[in-house]
């Protein structure tokens, strides 16, 4: 199998304090991380495209300058959620290609909570 | 705009039967579409993907099919058990191989 992990399964913190979620794939090298945003009762609405090494894709709508990402090497990508507001608590999940299968297969990770007070 | 739709958004089914989701496609034509499964609190499990060229794919006591004609897929759950009971989603690639737009999911309740 394929397995994602993502740190931390869940966080609350202040409004204006920045959050940083990390996604790492553990037994397999990543070609591409995807990080989607869920709010309660909808869908997963993708949020931005990186590839290791570049900049981030970002979605329409989505501020670059507010959600960070960082694909520091073929295992990792961070989010960083900056000066937080309670419109931001939601479920993240990240999810990944892997170098050595066909590209429509994603492996998502088990989410992280964001609860902004 | 390209949409992934799945008009139940939940369907209650007795243990031991078939059941039956339905995704459809409206504004553009897939390369694949994937279904995944999705437990509460947790992230989307992929459970299956078929290709446009492709009629049918079975996987176990799953089954999906796809119909460029209707734009449709559909999920079948065969003897489904409570076990069974989650939130299945429909994705379909857009804007390029690789991205792929969820639809808002179907609720699968399996009363024992």
């Amino acid at each position: 199998g394929a397995v994602v992990s993502q740190h931390p399964s869940w966080v609350i913190c202040k409004s204006g304090t920045s959050v940083k979620i990390e996604c790492r794939s553990l037994d397999f090298q990543a070609t591409t991380m995807f990080w989607y945003r869920q709010f309660p009762k909808q869908s997963l609405m993708l949020m931005a495209t990186s590839n290791e090494g570049s900049k981030a894709t970002y979605e329409q709508g989505v501020e670059k300058d507010k959600f960070l990402i960082n694909h520091a090497s073929l295992t990792l990508s961070t989010l960083t959620v900056t000066s937080a507001h309670p419109e931001d608590s939601s479920f993240y999940i990240c999810s990944s290609t892997r170098a050595d299968q066909k590209a429509d297969t994603q492996y998502f990770g088990p989410g992280t909570r964001l609860t902004v007070l | 705009s390209q949409k992934i739709e799945q008009n139940s958004e939940a369907l209650n089914i007795q243990e031991g039967k078939t059941a039956t989701l339905t995704c459809n496609y409206t504004n553009y034509s897939p390369a694949y579409l994937q279904w995944y499964r999705q437990d509460p609190g947790r992230g989307p499990v992929f459970l299956l993907l078929i290709r446009e060229n492709e009629k049918e794919k079975r996987k176990e006591r799953l089954k999906v099919t796809f119909d460029t004609t209707l734009k449709q897929s559909l999920f079948h759950i065969t003897a489904s058990q409570p076990a069974d009971s989650a939130t299945y989603l429909c994705a379909g690639n857009s804007g390029g191989y690789q991205k792929v737009t969820f639809g808002t999911g179907t609720k699968l309740q399996v009363i024992p």
